[in-house]
């Protein structure tokens, strides 16, 4: 069974930074593309990030140049650096199985983001 | 940058199919994704590459493509259906992955 597990969210300064991990099994993950997407209050779902099973980034124009996508496949885990935080980044964070050229298989529970003085 | 159009909301009395479209410049020639969205859950996939079913998924989800719409079609629509659904593409000219607004279907 597939399984996604994320942490590292919670409540930052605009401004700050945070990152966030997600501790994946059931799958081979050395070979599995890997993404980000998100999703504000109420909001529809907006595609983050993805880390081709090569290693190569793709970043949505909001994330590119503030986020950075990283695997450490000795621990099976993937992670979103987060920097320099604005109000707008609020929202649910879900890791992903695939979406690089395709579709996500698989999704976290996701862990909550809140951008906030 | 490629823009996919989904109407906000579908109405279908149980027992009905619904239908669900999304549209695209030439999304015909794109490998369409569709996923549920149940409220306060994360997303589920339902169809993927247009019209295949992910084990799992009921076979009242079908799913279509063709010119500038795809479609997500569910057949016998059951209480438990209702939710968000989103469709997703791959763009290939900007290499990012683009969703439509979602569609909240209610079964009346």
């Amino acid at each position: 069974e597939v399984q996604l597990l994320e942490s590292g969210g919670g409540l930052v300064q605009p401004g700050g930074s945070l990152r966030l991990s997600c501790a994946a099994s059931g799958f081979s993950f050395v070979t599995s593309p890997m993404s980000w997407v998100r999703q504000a209050p109420g909001k529809r779902l907006e595609w983050v990030s993805s880390l081709s099973a090569g290693d190569s980034p793709y970043y949505a124009d909001s994330a590119k140049g503030r986020f950075s996508i990283s695997r450490d496949n000795s621990k099976s885990t993937l992670y979103l650096q987060m920097n320099s935080l604005r109000a707008d980044d609020t929202a649910v964070y879900y890791c992903t199985q695939g979406g690089y050229r395709g579709y996500f298989e698989s999704w976290g529970q996701g862990t909550l983001v809140t951008v906030s003085s | 940058s490629y823009v996919l159009t989904q109407p906000p909301s579908v109405s279908v009395a149980p027992g009905q199919t619904a239908t669900i479209t999304c549209g695209g410049k030439n999304i015909g020639i794109k490998s369409v994704h569709w996923y549920q969205q149940k409220a306060g859950q994360a997303p589920v996939l339902v169809v993927y590459s247009d019209s295949d079913r992910p084990s799992g998924i009921p076979e009242r989800f079908s799913g279509s493509n063709s010119g500038n719409t795809a479609t997500l079609t569910i057949s016998r629509v059951e209480a438990g259906d209702e939710a968000d659904y989103y469709c997703q593409v791959w763009d290939n000219s900007s290499e990012h992955i683009v969703f439509g607004g979602g569609t909240k279907l209610t079964v009346l």
